[in-house]
């Protein structure tokens, strides 16, 4: 099974910071990388999608990028509806099998 | 507009089963499948399982194999996930989520989520 890793686990800024999560697959698994934001007592909310595209809505100071077995989430300008918990999600080319990150909680510095 | 409500609140005790449901609306049911996730107390997501939404084909997490079935209702556009012989770490909230064929089956869509409470 694909192992996938996430840095840090907690991130504390400013708002206006740029802050990048990173996210790390033990196996490469192309793009197959999604991005959700978690808030306390909610439904994850998907972010981003297929390493690079922004769902529908989504702001544009969100940003993925990588390939292969290392990928980062960045955020341009962090926004007080910003902080919240951050999961990466491998998926797979054929199968709906896939396989979360452990999470990186952004908080406020 | 999408949208997945899920049944209520569970408490169950060791060795019992739960069976939650998601109802869909604002789409075309049959064209999508469900994945289902759920999430300990304090603790991140982990995937249980997926449902074609088309033909009820399913996939299931190895962990969970034996102790889960999917199911759905294609005629109120419901999904349901059962649980059975449950132990006190099953205690979690459960979400349904919408899974597109078309993105790789990944969740776009998700259900308020629905804590099932595991304890004697």
């Amino acid at each position: 099974d694909i192992q996938v890793t996430q840095s840090p686990s907690t991130l504390s800024a400013s708002i206006g910071d740029r802050i990048t999560i990173t996210c790390r697959a033990s196996l490469s698994i192309s793009s197959w990388l999604a991005w959700y934001q978690q808030k306390p007592g909610k439904a994850p909310n998907l972010l981003i999608y297929k390493t690079s595209t922004l769902e529908s809505g989504v702001p544009s100071r969100f940003s993925g990028s990588g390939s292969g077995t290392e990928f980062t989430l960045t955020i341009s300008s962090l926004q007080p509806d910003d902080f919240a918990t951050y999961y990466c999600q491998q998926y797979d080319t054929y199968s709906p099998i896939f396989t979360f990150g452990p999470g990186t909680k952004v908080d406020i510095k | 507009q999408v949208q997945l409500v899920q049944s209520g609140a569970e408490m169950k005790k060791p060795g019992a089963s739960v069976k939650v449901s998601c109802k869909a609306s604002g789409y075309s049911f049959t064209n999508y499948g469900m994945s289902w996730v759920r999430q300990a107390p304090g603790q991140g997501l982990e995937w249980m399982g997926w449902i074609s939404g088309y033909n009820g084909n399913t996939n299931y997490a190895q962990k969970l194999q034996g102790r889960v079935t999917m199911t759905t209702d294609t005629s109120t556009s419901t999904a349901y996930m059962e649980l059975r012989s449950l132990r006190s770490d099953d205690t979690a909230v459960y979400y349904c989520a919408r899974a597109p064929v078309l993105r790789n089956f990944v969740p776009d869509y998700w259900g308020q989520g629905t804590l099932v409470t595991v304890s004697s």
